[in-house]
């Protein structure tokens, strides 16, 4: 039964230190998303991967967050110093998309990370 | 700008009776696909059903249908004989072919009850 994996699945911080999540895609999915849910926002999305290349990232405080796929099988986010705003539910979601297609058909989430920064 | 409205906040619904989530969205696109996730308290986003705007025949699997209605840009989902495993937050979502990122509802909270 193929299914994405994120772990830790539940951290709690303190304000400033370093917070790294991690994603393990469905094997043979070429693309990779972070979502982040919160209660005011609702589910929005932070980085977009595609063969391991980050297409877009906008959604990403920049002086904070980092995403990296250091391989096909291993996703990271990482936040730098973390702030209690960005308390949430992280979620990894992964896909297969077509060559020459941005999207990909349907897209399956991991178990989200709660992250609690105080 | 690419809007998807869940005008039912919280439903509630008797074991084994049939119950419908309503789903609206906006687009200019003509290409698009649509979804229903289930999140129960578990935190999971489960894929329910999925639908491509091209094909008319609403899509079903098991006690999960669809009600797409293209030119009213409508997408209900109608769960029959629900089960007290139905429980959950329900979103509806909408991506472009031309794009990536899923838009989502806000969600509705399904309580199913004995």
């Amino acid at each position: 039964d193929a299914r994405v994996t994120q772990t830790p699945r539940d951290k709690v911080t303190e304000m400033g230190q370093e917070v790294t999540m991690r994603c393990q895609p469905i094997l043979g999915h070429n693309t990779v998303f972070w979502y982040r849910q919160t209660m005011m926002q609702g589910l929005e999305l932070l980085a977009y991967f595609r063969n391991r290349a980050p297409l877009d990232d906008s959604g990403m405080p920049k002086d904070r967050f980092s995403a990296e796929m250091p391989d096909a099988t291993l996703a990271t986010l990482k936040i730098q110093p973390s702030e209690p705003r960005d308390s949430a539910v992280y979620f990894c979601a992964s896909g297969w998309g077509r060559a020459g297609v941005t999207s990909t058909d349907t897209q399956y989430f991991g178990p989200g990370t709660r992250l609690t920064v105080l | 700008a690419q809007t998807v409205t869940q005008s039912q906040p919280e439903m509630s619904v008797q074991e084994a009776e049939t119950v419908t989530l309503s789903c609206t969205y906006d687009t200019s696109e003509n290409n698009y696909y649509l979804f229903w996730y289930k999140q129960p308290p578990s935190r999971q986003m489960i894929l329910v059903i999925r639908q491509e705007a091209y094909k008319q025949q609403n899509a079903t699997e098991n006690r999960f249908s669809v009600n797409f209605q293209k030119a009213a840009k409508s997408f209900s989902l109608k769960i029959s004989d629900s089960q007290l495993g139905d429980t959950a937050m329900y979103f509806c979502a909408f991506m472009t072919n031309s794009g990536y990122a899923l838009n989502f509802g806000k969600g509705t909270s399904l309580l199913v009850t004995p």
